[in-house]
């Protein structure tokens, strides 16, 4: 199974960027890297997903290692509501592998 | 569209009872999936069919049966509910493919007691 490593929790003031990491060093070269995030008490949300190289959406970026072992969500300018769980999660097949994500809190 | 629906919002299942929860989509997706949620806990597959006809299990598909007679339905089926399945339970479609993007439904809030 392929497996990733987030931090539990982190914190970001308001307007100003943030990046949230993923380790995935087990994932093989055809596996897409998604991300997702989930707002208390909905489904998740789609955020941006990518194979190789960088993305960038209206949402956010998401900045993929040379080698694929880790990847970078990147949001430029917080705001109150992205204040989420966020997923990092390789897709492997036809499954998707949800690890226990990473919980933003963003301060005001 | 009304994207992926789920039925019912919340349930309070005995120990023992059945119950089927329900997911369609009307989006002709192909693919769909069901996920249940432990508190403070990520997402694990239960099972997922990968067109009208084809199942397959996921990480955590024991105690659970799925069938998939049309494209827009997927229904999850509990035959003996036991506490361990008190969970929130989120159904999922999508096209097809590795880059696609999956969409999910509202959930439904699970307690067995």
């Amino acid at each position: 199974d392929a497996k990733t490593t987030q931090p539990n929790s982190m914190e970001s003031n308001e307007e100003e960027p943030v990046h949230l990491p993923c380790n995935h060093s087990t994932i093989s070269g055809t596996d897409y890297i998604h991300w997702y995030r989930q707002l208390p008490s909905q489904g998740p949300e789609y955020v941006i997903h990518g194979l190789t190289s960088n993305v960038n959406n209206r949402m956010a970026s998401l900045a993929i290692a040379e080698d694929r072992k880790s990847s970078t969500l990147i949001l430029h300018r917080a705001t109150l509501r992205d204040a989420a769980v966020y997923y990092c999660i390789p897709r492997v097949g036809n499954q998707f592998y949800f690890g226990t994500g990473t919980s933003l809190t963003v301060i005001p | 569209n009304a994207g992926v629906t789920q039925t019912p919002k919340f349930r309070i299942l005995k120990i023992g009872q059945s119950m089927t929860l329900q997911c369609t989509q009307d989006m002709n997706h192909n693919y769909m999936y069901w996920y249940r949620q432990d508190p403070g806990m990520g997402l694990k597959l239960i099972y997922y069919s990968v067109g009208a006809g084809i199942t397959d299990k996921g990480e955590v598909p024991n105690g659970y049966n799925v069938s998939r007679s049309t494209t827009e339905d997927f229904p999850l089926r509990l035959e003996l509910a036991a506490p361990s399945q008190t969970s929130v339970y989120f159904c999922a479609s999508n096209v097809a493919g590795g880059s696609e993007t999956q969409y999910f439904g509202p959930g439904t809030r699970l307690l067995v007691l």
